[in-house]
């Protein structure tokens, strides 16, 4: 099945820098990589996905990359603000389901 | 529309027990999917429902087992709870298997003792 691979665990970055977080997979027959925000005690929303046939995405501050060649996407926050603080997973639909990186504590420092 | 919405929130049981969680999708959402969510372990795919079948099932062992009503609402049962078993259990659901936005109920807290 699939395996998404997320790194780094924790990041901190000061606020107005930027974030960047890093997932591989393995299915190749992948096609939807939605990346998930969870702040403290809630539950995960959806920040923003991408598609295999697109290689970025971008909406105001957050933006995705696929490298379909390489399997691996990114997320990127710039102008990071203290609210960004939160846990991020990415995800990879291999068969049909959602898989889930282990997930990333950043926090924003003020 | 209402949210996807999970009972009980917190639940305290003892090794050996049983327990059983629920889940009612967003209206018209036919897909639930269930994930085990612990410290350091992310979210773990259990298994997902659509229109009452079991299409796909994680890596956890039998004593994990759930269903669907015809009304898209899901259950999921563990049965001999062992401590390992303490996490968040989330459930989402969707509009399309496998893809598509997926939408998080609250959660059930489990603890074992």
């Amino acid at each position: 099945g699939e395996n998404v691979e997320q790194h780094p665990s924790t990041l901190s970055v000061q606020e107005g820098d930027s974030a960047v977080i890093k997932c591989t997979y393995s299915d190749s027959a992948s096609n939807y990589f939605p990346w998930y925000k969870q702040e403290l005690g809630k539950r995960p929303q959806l920040i923003i996905d991408i598609r295999s046939n697109v290689g970025e995405k971008k909406d105001q501050r957050i933006a995705v990359t696929l490298n379909k060649t390489a399997k691996h996407f990114s997320l990127h926050i710039t102008e990071t603000q203290p609210e960004d603080s939160a846990v991020y997973f990415c995800a990879g639909n291999g068969a049909n389901n959602l898989f889930f990186g282990t997930g990333t504590r950043l926090t924003v420092i003020p | 529309k209402a949210g996807v919405t999970q009972t009980p929130r917190y639940l305290i049981k003892t090794r050996g027990q049983q327990v059983t969680l629920s889940c009612s999708p967003i209206s018209g959402h036919r897909s639930v999917s269930w994930y085990q969510q612990t410290p350091g372990q992310g979210l773990q795919f259990l298994f997902e429902y659509f229109s009452e079948t079991q299409r796909n099932k994680g890596n956890f062992p039998g004593r994990f087992s759930g269903r669907q009503f015809s009304n898209s609402r899901s259950e999921m049962n563990v049965s001999t709870l062992e401590l390992g078993d303490s996490a968040l259990y989330l459930c989402a659901s969707s509009l399309v298997k496998g893809e598509g936005e997926q939408y998080f109920g609250p959660g059930t807290r489990l603890t074992v003792t």
